[in-house]
C-alpha cells in the first residue's frame, strides 16, 4: 500500500520568510496530491492540491511542486504571516472512485513574529 | 458549499458504553464517506471507509465489530463504537466526497471522545 513520509515535523520560520514542507510517496499509481491545513483543535482545510498531469501550481502565497518521477511534492509558502502557523498535512491517493487518500505524519509551523 | 457536520462534537462516556457519532454532508450528495482517528499531535489515520448502500471497508487493524459504521443515505454515515474502553478516547474525524470530477474530501469538524 501506499506509505506517505513528510519532512520536517516541526519548522519555525521568522515572520515574511518562506516555509518549504516535502514529502515523498511509494505508490506510483498515486496521481493526486493535496495538502490540508489543519488548526489546534478543528478540522482539516485544503489548502492547495495537484494532479500528477502537473508538475506546480501556485495560489497566492502558496505553491506546490510535484516530481513524479522521484515520487515527491512539496509545499511552498512564501512571505509567511503567523496565522500560518498550523500543522499542514500531505496527502497522495489514487484518481479511482472510492480510493482512498493516505496522509502524512503532519509538519507543526510555527510563524513567529 | 460543501459542509460537512459531525454530531456531537464532543462526548464523554463510561467504560463499557456504546457512542454513535453522526456525519452529515449538508449541501452535497456524498456518495463516500470516510472516517479517520487522530490522536493528539498525529497525523489523521484512516479507520474504513464507507459507499451509501454498501458494507464499509476496514483498514487493517480496526476491528470492524467495535467500530460500526452505516451509511444509510447519501447524506449520512455513523460511525458507533461499541463497549469503549479508554484506550478508544480519540478525536474522530469524518469526511465526505461527492461524484465530481474532483477529488476533495471535506472534513467534519470532528468528535472528541473521552472514555472514563
Amino acid at each position: 500500500g501506499e506509505n506517505v513520509e513528510q519532512h520536517p515535523s516541526t519548522l519555525s520560520v521568522q515572520e515574511g520568510d518562506s516555509a518549504v514542507i516535502k514529502c515523498t510517496y511509494s505508490d506510483s499509481a498515486s496521481n493526486y496530491f493535496p495538502w490540508y491545513k489543519q488548526e489546534l483543535g478543528k478540522r482539516p482545510q485544503l489548502i492547495i492540491d495537484i494532479r500528477s498531469n502537473v508538475g506546480e501550481k501556485k495560489d497566492q502565497r502558496i505553491a506546490v511542486t510535484l516530481n513524479k518521477t522521484a515520487k515527491h511534492f512539496s509545499l511552498h509558502i512564501t512571505e509567511t504571516q503567523p496565522e500560518d502557523s498550523a500543522v499542514y498535512f500531505c496527502a497522495a491517493s489514487r484518481d479511482n472512485y472510492g480510493q482512498n487518500f493516505v496522509f502524512g505524519p503532519g509538519t507543526r509551523l510555527s510563524v513567529l513574529p | 458549499g460543501a459542509v460537512v457536520s459531525q454530531h456531537p462534537s464532543w462526548v464523554i462516556c463510561k467504560s463499557g458504553t456504546s457512542v454513535k457519532i453522526e456525519c452529515r454532508s449538508l449541501d452535497f450528495q456524498a456518495t463516500t464517506m470516510f472516517w479517520y482517528r487522530q490522536f493528539p499531535k498525529q497525523s489523521l489515520m484512516l479507520m474504513a471507509t464507507s459507499n451509501e448502500g454498501s458494507k464499509a471497508t476496514y483498514e487493517q487493524g480496526v476491528e470492524k465489530d467495535k467500530f460500526l459504521i452505516n451509511h444509510a443515505s447519501l447524506t449520512l454515515s455513523t460511525l458507533t463504537v461499541t463497549s469503549a474502553h479508554p484506550e478508544d478516547s480519540s478525536f474522530y474525524i469524518c469526511s465526505a466526497r461527492g461524484e465530481t470530477p474532483y477529488y476533495e474530501q471535506y472534513f467534519g469538524p470532528g468528535t472528541r471522545l473521552t472514555v472514563t
